[in-house]
């Protein structure tokens, strides 16, 4: 069965700083990779999709992939108090849809 | 607006009253799926469907069912519900099922079951 790992938390950040989060996943095959953030009690919002190693950036938000490694991250850089929320990483690489993992728990500090 | 739509938003029932979650999507997609939220489980996947009239099991399908008459809609239907089932429900689609596809949630169903 494929398993997507991730640190549950909390991971506690000071405002302005990087918030780094990290993502393992067990099935090679897997070819794309998405980081969701949810905020308590409502729905995953889709915030970067990754499908080749190396860097993706997108604003204040960068993925990173490594495949071999089987590794996931995401960088969050000048964090804001917005950004706490619990952040999911998902993976997918067949018919049957994604994998989630439990998801960090992201608190930034003011 | 493109969204997925799900009713009802919270329902509290009883043991073995059956109940159905409906489930719409305006987008045209073609696969569509149904997930429960858990605290420290995370997310996993009841059923999907990657079309009209076909659907498959996911991680977790006992107790539940569902159906795939229209493109547009996916129900899940409790038939005989349980306390273990209360959880947080969403429906989620995207264009294709495809790898690099975009999954959109619906904004979720929080059922009780006492």
């Amino acid at each position: 069965q494929k398993e997507v790992e991730q640190n549950s938390g909390p991971l506690s950040v000071p405002e302005g700083a990087i918030a780094s989060l990290n993502c393992t996943y067990s099935d090679r095959g897997s070819q794309s990779f998405f980081w969701y953030r949810q905020y308590s009690g409502k729905s995953p919002e889709l915030i970067m999709s990754i499908y080749s190693n190396g860097d993706k950036e997108d604003g204040r938000f960068t993925a990173q992939l490594n495949k071999a490694s089987q590794y996931v991250s995401l960088l969050i850089r000048d964090s804001q108090p917005s950004d706490s929320a619990t952040y999911l990483c998902a993976v997918g690489g067949g018919a049957d849809g994604l994998t989630f993992g439990k998801g960090t728990h992201l608190i930034i500090q003011p | 607006e493109a969204q997925v739509t799900q009713n009802p938003r919270y329902l509290i029932t009883v043991t073995g009253k059956k109940l159905t979650v409906t489930c719409s999507q305006n987008m045209n997609h073609e696969y569509m799926s149904w997930y429960r939220q858990d605290p420290g489980l995370g997310l996993r996947q009841i059923y999907y469907s990657m079309n009209v009239e076909v659907t498959d099991k996911g991680d977790v399908p006992e107790g539940y069912k569902v159906s795939r008459k229209e493109k547009r809609n996916f129900p899940l239907i409790l038939e005989s519900p349980s306390p273990n089932q209360t959880s947080l429900y969403f429906c989620a689609s995207n264009l294709s099922g495809a790898t690099e596809a975009t999954q959109y949630f619906g904004p979720g169903t929080r059922l009780t079951v006492l």
